[in-house]
């Protein structure tokens, strides 16, 4: 299985602020990577898809980069509602996998 | 819109065998390019791929549930199953189905869960 590691593991962070998190793949996945964002008690909600686009209805001020192995998801402008986990996931080969999650608090 | 709902019982004894079925409301699971797939997400853990199924019926499993897994399409309900037998306690999680879609980058498709249900807790417990 393709092992997916993010960093940092959690984060706090003010109102405006602008912050990344990086999600490492084991072995090259090339642009399969997809960004989730999951508040407490819900369903994870897809922000981007194939490394970079931006899913419908996602905010702008989300964006994300990547390519091989290594990948970043930054959010700028952080407002209070950005306050949840992010997952990354691999869908180069199966079984797809997630990373561990970054809990982000908005101070 | 399209959206799904799961069902089945909250509490599952161990040795027994965990049964969900995930309902999907307007849209068809008979669509061409969909995957429906079965998640599950431990408490303060990371979220696992259980299985999915194509359209056509076919099925991908996680190895390390393989041989445990079983998951089915009803096209006459719009729905799709999950069995998963001799449960313990380490299957224990909040059970999500979702349906993972083409998502168009480029010129490539990359496969996404663009739709999630709310999710249900099963507990494996005597």
């Amino acid at each position: 299985d393709i092992q997916m590691t993010q960093s940092p593991s959690s984060l706090s962070a003010s109102v405006g602020d602008r912050i990344t998190i990086n999600c490492r793949a084991s072995q090259s996945i090339s642009g399969y990577l997809n960004w989730y964002q999951q508040k407490p008690g819900k369903a994870p909600n897809l922000l981007i898809y194939g490394a970079s686009g931006l899913q419908k209805g996602v905010p702008s001020n989300f964006s994300a980069t990547g390519s091989g192995a290594d990948f970043t998801l930054t959010i700028t402008g952080l407002q209070p509602e950005d306050s949840a986990a992010y997952y990354c996931q691999q869908t180069s080969s199966s079984p797809w996998t997630f990373g561990q999650g970054t809990k982000v608090e908005v101070k | 819109q399209v959206q799904l709902q799961e069902s089945g019982p909250g509490l599952v004894k161990p040795s027994q065998t965990l049964s969900l079925t995930c309902t999907v409301s307007g849209g068809s699971i008979s669509s061409d390019y969909y995957y429906w797939s079965w998640i599950r997400q431990p408490a303060g853990s990371r979220l696992e791929y259980i299985g999915r199924i194509y359209s056509s019926g076919t099925t991908d499993y996680s190895p390390s549930l393989k041989s445990r897994v079983t998951i089915s399409m009803d096209t006459s309900k719009n729905q799709f199953s999950l069995t998963l037998t001799s449960v313990t306690a380490a299957d224990t999680a909040m059970y999500y189905c979702a349906r993972d879609a083409p998502m168009i980058q480029g010129v490539k498709p990359y496969y996404a869960a663009d739709l999630w249900g709310q999710g249900t807790t099963v507990t494996v417990s005597s």
